[in-house]
């Protein structure tokens, strides 16, 4: 089956600006999450999302946001780009049923000018 | 506070070494995960194992061991007889049940293993 999907992969934007980054996840999965990862600071939680729902949230500022499709697909959305925000950007769905095995994109990396 | 820690950073190995990957967590909870990815360059986390607290019972697939023992907090990966196609970054992670909802990973820093032939 195919696996988790997300877009666009590579990106650049400067300082200032907002983006968005896509990711579908596995047919049948109701769980998306997303992390943050970055030499510095490693692999970081920042949400998840379940039946388009908000059900976990890590501790990142409010200019990171996301939401779910009724489709499950999910969006993350970062408003004014800092330098700090330029990482690899991963996606994970899973079943949702508790602590589940989770399934990794191969993220969207962001990097900030 | 719930914590993984990887003390090693880098490992390089020969061809058909055997390889132990530590990790070491921390966490309050009696219920919880843990978790052992493969990161290759492709930048996709590579599930490999997942364990509860519950169960310490030590688990071998093909080439891969793994060793819990809860009275130490310890959730170690052992490579046998390495391959250069093991050569990836590996990461432990640990995840607390909370009514039964939520699968936020709390991830070690990760282990990058080299594998030379």
């Amino acid at each position: 089956k195919a696996g988790v999907t997300q877009t666009p992969r590579y990106l650049i934007k400067t300082r200032g600006q907002q983006v968005t980054l896509s990711c579908s996840p596995i047919s049948g999965h109701r769980s998306v999450s997303w992390y943050q990862q970055t030499p510095g600071q490693g692999l970081q939680f920042l949400f998840e999302y379940f039946s388009e729902t908000q059900r976990n949230k890590g501790n990142f500022p409010g200019r990171f946001s996301g939401r779910q499709f009724s489709n499950s697909r999910s969006e993350m959305n970062v408003s004014t780009l800092e330098l700090g925000d330029s990482a690899l950007y991963l996606c994970a769905s899973s079943l949702g049923r508790g602590s589940g095995e989770l399934f990794f994109g191969e993220g969207s990396r962001l990097t900030v000018l | 506070a719930q914590k993984v820690t990887q003390a090693q950073t880098e490992i390089s190995v020969v061809e058909k070494e055997d390889v132990t990957l530590d990790c070491v967590y921390e966490t309050r909870d009696t219920t919880y995960y843990l978790f052992w990815y493969k990161q290759p360059p492709s930048g996709e986390l590579v599930f490999l194992i997942r364990r509860n607290s519950f169960d310490e019972q030590n688990e071998i697939s093909g080439r891969y061991s793994w060793n819990f023992q809860k009275s130490t907090s310890s959730f170690n990966f052992t490579i046998t007889a390495s391959q250069v196609v093991d050569s990836a970054v590996y990461f432990c992670a640990l995840s607390e049940v909370k009514n039964q909802a939520g699968t936020a990973l709390i991830f070690g820093k990760g282990t990058t293993l080299s594998v030379s032939s």
